[in-house]
């Protein structure tokens, strides 16, 4: 199976920084690989898939890079409203489908 | 509007049996592969199970391979997931969540509903 690592599990940043999660595969998984918010006590929310595509309706400040083993979800200036968990979760070479740990952010 | 609507969960005895139900609307559900998702207490996300357009093409996670059941009725626009022989590690809040076209993405996601597994 293929395992995916986030770093940090962890983040407390400032207003208006910039912030980056990463997310790291086992194994090559080109670009199948999509990055989820959830707010707390919400269901999670798609905001990046294929690795760079900004799915509708998803801020601008939300992008996505990487392929092969290493991914980036970056928040290029943190609103108060991006307080949530992300994860990262792979679909190649299904099943299973998995996701990462999930990264917490918070305000500093 | 799309939307997705689980129900179904509740409080049930190690051992025990629960069908959860997953409503769709605002969309043309035969058109989309869809998956149960779910999330212990204060834990991440675990995929559980995916099922094709028609149902002919089904994957289960390990963890409930054996015990747990997907299925679909596209006449009544409804997902299916049957619980048996349910443990305490399967208390969780559990989400059904559409797949997506040309990609394996899921968007969007239910409200979820909690299982409780306890004597």
């Amino acid at each position: 199976d293929i395992q995916m690592t986030q770093s940090p599990s962890s983040l407390s940043a400032s207003l208006g920084d910039r912030v980056t999660i990463t997310c790291q595969a086992s194994q090559d998984i080109g670009n199948y690989l999509n990055w989820y918010q959830q707010r707390p006590g919400k269901a999670p929310n798609l905001l990046i898939y294929d690795a760079s595509n900004l799915q509708r309706g998803v801020p601008s400040r939300f992008s996505g890079s990487g392929s092969g083993t290493d991914f980036t979800l970056t928040i290029s200036s943190l609103q108060p409203e991006d307080i949530a968990t992300y994860y990262c979760q792979h679909y190649d070479n299904l099943p299973p489908i998995t996701f990462g740990q999930g990264t917490r952010l918070d305000i500093k | 509007q799309v939307q997705l609507a689980e129900s179904g969960g509740g409080l049930v005895k190690p051992g025990g049996s629960l069908r959860l139900s997953c409503a769709a609307s605002g969309f043309t559900f035969s058109d989309y592969y869809m998956n149960w998702i779910r999330q212990a207490p204060g834990k991440g996300l675990e995929w559980l199970s995916y099922i094709s357009f028609t149902g002919n093409t089904i994957y289960y996670a390990d963890s409930v391979k054996g015990r747990f059941t997907i299925s679909r009725d596209n006449a009544k626009n409804s997902l299916y997931l049957q619980m048996n022989s349910l443990r305490a590690e399967d208390t969780a809040v559990y989400y059904c969540a559409r797949g997506g076209q040309g990609g394996g993405w899921f968007d969007p996601w239910g409200r979820g509903t909690l299982v409780t597994v306890s004597s």
